[in-house]
């Protein structure tokens, strides 16, 4: 069964040092593999995305992600963080084996970033 | 392009009631997608349509349906309201060639 994990609930930094969110995943067959970001009382805003190709994934606000197929992950990195990156972050995964085209989301993780 | 819009923003109901939530996608999107969010449960996928059928389906009750007009605006409606349905709904589109979703600001829904 399809399946995504955000194995933590909140993520503390502090302003300036790098920050990871993890996400690791479970398919079938090859996946497709997206993060959002969620700003209070908003809806939820794409960041990246990793389809095929070179296993590092550039996004928007200096966001970036590695696919690592071995490990079945897709980490979410940024190297400085900001204050307003403090928001919910959830990790997707599409199985593209077959004509499923469903996305199964991770239960999301809470970044907060202190000045 | 203006982005997914969604109507209302905030929902007031009691328990028995039914509501209709709207939804207009991205100029261009056929696929529209409906997701509950609670802060337990995280997203639940509803359901979704393209081009006014729908292709998906989620595990929800019959009391939560959709439908999607010739210009893909979407509707979803919740029948017999009960307190566990207060979540925020969330709609998002995507286009043809696309693999990622873009959401509106969801309609909050509370239940009394």
């Amino acid at each position: 069964a399809q399946s995504v994990a955000q194995p933590e609930d909140q993520v503390n930094v502090a302003e300036g040092n790098p920050l990871t969110v993890k996400c690791t995943y479970s398919v079938s067959g090859n996946p497709y593999l997206f993060w959002y970001v969620q700003y209070p009382n908003r809806g939820l805003q794409f960041l990246l995305k990793y389809i095929t190709g070179d296993n590092l994934v550039k996004g928007s606000y200096g966001f970036e992600a590695e696919f690592n197929k071995s490990q079945t992950s897709f980490h979410l990195k940024k190297p400085s963080a900001l204050v307003s990156d403090s928001a919910l972050y959830f990790c997707a995964v599409r199985d593209n084996a077959g004509n499923n085209r469903k996305l199964i989301w991770g239960l999301g993780t809470s970044l907060a970033v202190n000045p | 392009k203006a982005g997914v819009t969604q109507t209302p923003r905030y929902l007031i109901k009691t328990r028995g009631q039914q509501v209709t939530l709207s939804c207009s996608p991205i100029s261009g999107h056929r696929s529209v997608s409906w997701y509950q969010q609670t802060p337990g449960q995280g997203l639940q996928f509803l359901f979704e349509y393209f081009s006014e059928t729908q292709r998906n389906k989620g595990n929800f009750p019959g009391r939560f349906s959709g439908r999607q007009f010739s210009n893909s605006r979407s509707e979803m409606n919740v029948s017999t309201l009960e307190l566990g349905d207060s979540a925020l709904y969330l709609c998002a589109s995507t286009g043809t060639g696309l693999h990622e979703q873009y959401f509106g600001p969801g309609t909050r829904l509370t239940v009394t």
